[in-house]
């Protein structure tokens, strides 16, 4: 119950495409959402996240959608950038910001 | 990463040997944590610190030891490695109540040859 399913393992874009990356949790406890981008030799960057009580965040180019009737969420990434091929993870925590359990990652390529 | 520094960065150590990583913050946060990072796996949580000689295992504790006697460091120690710890281990930190979720470290490259 503590899992974190993500999905697809990786992912190719051509540049000004749209890039989709989706999560799925059973825990109904989770109540924050966060996405992480890492780059090769780097640790992993909050990017951006969500609290269950909205449906969408909206930060630039990214956004996370959240179904919570699905247990459910989403990154999406528009006009893709080849600055952005990087690893993402999903994460939950039923602790606000603590504990988190992620999911096993993204590889995202976007090709120029 | 501002804040918080691992050490070494990378690591080349033999079979049955101790091995020990560091984390230091200058943020002073609360939480501090150790994961591995291995392919298909993503970031698995090795243990985690609330507070100054408080610690807990998380889900792959197994071979793994950590101590907190300072806010700013927490130390994870292989007491005797194996081949299974190669991976890369990242320590995080976080405050209770943040928006900001984690802060990681650049990692450690360990390889138990």
């Amino acid at each position: 119950q503590q899992q974190v399913k993500q999905s697809p393992q990786s992912l190719i874009v051509q540049k000004g495409g749209i890039s989709i990356i989706n999560c799925a949790y059973e825990n109904t406890a989770f109540d924050y959402f966060p996405w992480y981008q890492q780059f090769p030799g780097k640790g992993p960057a909050l990017l951006i996240a969500i609290r269950p009580d909205v449906s969408e965040k909206k930060e630039g180019r990214f956004t996370i959608s959240f179904n919570k009737s699905a247990k459910q969420f989403s990154l999406h990434i528009m006009d893709s950038q080849p600055g952005d091929s990087a690893t993402y993870f999903c994460a939950a925590s039923a602790d606000y910001g603590q504990n988190f359990v992620f999911g096993p990652g993204t590889r995202l390529s976007v090709l120029p | 990463d501002a804040g918080i520094t691992q050490s070494p960065r990378h690591k080349v150590t033999e079979t049955g040997t101790p091995v020990t990583l560091r984390c230091h913050q200058t943020e002073n946060h609360r939480y501090m944590y150790w994961y591995r990072q291995d392919p298909g796996h993503g970031l698995r949580l090795i243990h985690y610190s609330y507070g100054v000689k408080d610690t807990d295992k998380g889900e792959v504790s197994d071979g793994y030891s950590v101590s907190r006697s300072k806010t700013e460091d927490f130390l994870l120690t292989l007491e005797s490695a194996t081949s299974s710890q190669t991976s890369v281990y990242f320590c995080a930190i976080s405050e209770q109540g943040s928006n900001y979720g984690y802060t990681f470290g650049s990692g450690t490259r360990l390889t138990v040859v």
